[in-house]
This record gives C-alpha cells, sequence and structure tokens, in this order.
C-alpha cells in the first residue's frame, strides 16, 4: 500500500498570504495525485488531478506541482474561504490511498 | 442539476448488515466507474471500493474485501454498498462518489455507527 504523507498537519496564514503544501508518496506514482478541499460537514471538493490539473470550475490561484514521489499544493493568495482541510490521493496503486490532511487554518 | 444522494445509514449492532444506495440524477450514470469512500468521526478520508461502469471490474480496500459488496444498477442510475459482518471500525460517514478515483462529484453522505 503506497502511503502518503502531508505536511505541515496544521498551518496557519493569514488572508492573502500564499500557502504551500506538501504531500509525500512512500514509493514514486508518477504524477498520479489529486488534490481535494474539506470544509465542516461538507463532502470533499475535487482541485486538482494528475498533479497538475485544476478541476472544473477552481479558481486559478490553485495550483498543483510535483511528480514521483514529492507533490506541492500551491493557494497564490488566500482568501477566507481557503481555510479548510486539504488531502491527496493516489491512483498509482490500489487501494486508491489518501494522506492524513493539511488543516489550513486561520492566523 | 448533478446530483448524488446517499441512503441507507443508520445504527447497527456489530456482526451485521446494511445496504447503502446511491442515486444519481444529472449525470450519464452508465458512462463512469463509480465508487464509496468513507471519513471516520474526526479523521481522514479512506477509499473503500469502486466498480467499472458495466459492473465487470470491482475493488476494494484489504480491510473490507470479503464483507462489503458494491453493485450497480445502470438502469436506475444507482450505486449500492452492501456491507455484512460490520465491525466497530465501519463507523463511517459512507460518500458515493464519482469516477474511479479524482471523484469530482460527491454525494452529501450517509452516516453508518457500528454499535451495540
Amino acid at each position: 500500500e503506497i502511503v502518503l504523507t502531508q505536511s505541515p498537519a496544521t498551518l496557519s496564514l493569514s488572508p492573502g498570504e500564499r500557502a504551500t503544501l506538501s504531500c509525500r508518496a512512500s514509493q514514486s506514482i508518477s504524477n498520479y495525485l489529486a488534490w481535494y478541499q474539506q470544509k465542516p460537514g461538507q463532502a470533499p471538493r475535487l482541485l486538482i488531478y494528475d498533479a497538475s490539473n485544476r478541476a472544473t470550475g477552481i479558481p486559478a490561484r490553485f495550483s498543483g506541482s510535483g511528480s514521483g514521489t514529492d507533490f506541492t499544493l500551491t493557494i497564490s493568495s488566500l482568501e477566507p474561504e481557503d481555510f479548510a482541510v486539504y488531502y491527496c490521493q493516489q491512483r498509482n496503486n490500489r487501494p486508491y490511498t489518501f494522506g492524513q490532511g493539511t488543516k489550513l487554518e486561520i492566523k | 442539476e448533478v446530483q448524488l444522494v446517499e441512503s441507507g445509514g443508520g445504527l447497527v449492532q456489530p456482526g451485521g448488515s446494511l445496504r447503502l444506495s446511491c442515486a444519481a440524477s444529472g449525470i450519464t450514470f452508465r458512462t463512469y466507474w463509480m465508487s464509496w469512500v468513507r471519513q471516520a468521526p474526526g479523521k481522514g478520508l479512506e477509499w473503500v471500493a469502486n466498480i467499472k461502469q458495466d459492473g465487470s471490474e470491482k475493488y476494494y480496500v484489504d480491510s473490507v474485501r470479503g464483507r462489503f459488496t458494491i453493485s450497480r444498477d445502470n438502469a436506475k442510475n444507482s450505486l449500492f454498498l452492501q456491507m455484512n459482518g460490520l465491525r466497530a471500525e465501519d463507523t463511517a460517514v459512507y460518500y458515493c462518489a464519482k469516477g474511479a478515483w479524482a471523484f469530482d462529484i460527491w454525494g452529501q453522505g450517509t452516516m453508518v455507527t457500528v454499535s451495540s
């Protein structure tokens, strides 16, 4: 099973700042990585697939990069609605594991 | 409107069974892989199972294989998860999601609680 390790566990930033979230895979997963955002009491929302492709309707301030084992989700300038938990997910091997999440909180 | 609506959750004793359903609307259901993903209270996401468009391929996470069965009825735009031999660790919100992975549409979730 591929283990995805997200860091940091919690990130405290202010609106307008840049956020950089990391996801590291226990073995190479090519570019088979997705990112999701989840707010309390809501289902997750797909942000990025295949490491760098924005899903439909996702604002341009969200971008993804990386390949192999190291991946990054960047939010260029935080909006108030961006404070949430973010998960990565791989599809290189079943089971399609998720990372443990990064909580992005308001500083 | 594109929508996935889960139902069938509830409280069940350890060893019991439940059948979850997911009704799809606004999508050409028969053309997509479909999946179940769960989230234990206060925890992260866990992919549970997925099923190919025609039902010919099904995959499961190890912890549910042999106890859970995913199925679909394309004529009724519906996805199912039959859960047998339920354990306390199966307690979670169960989400229906469109796709084999990179799930772009999710239901609102249905809560399953396994407790005596």
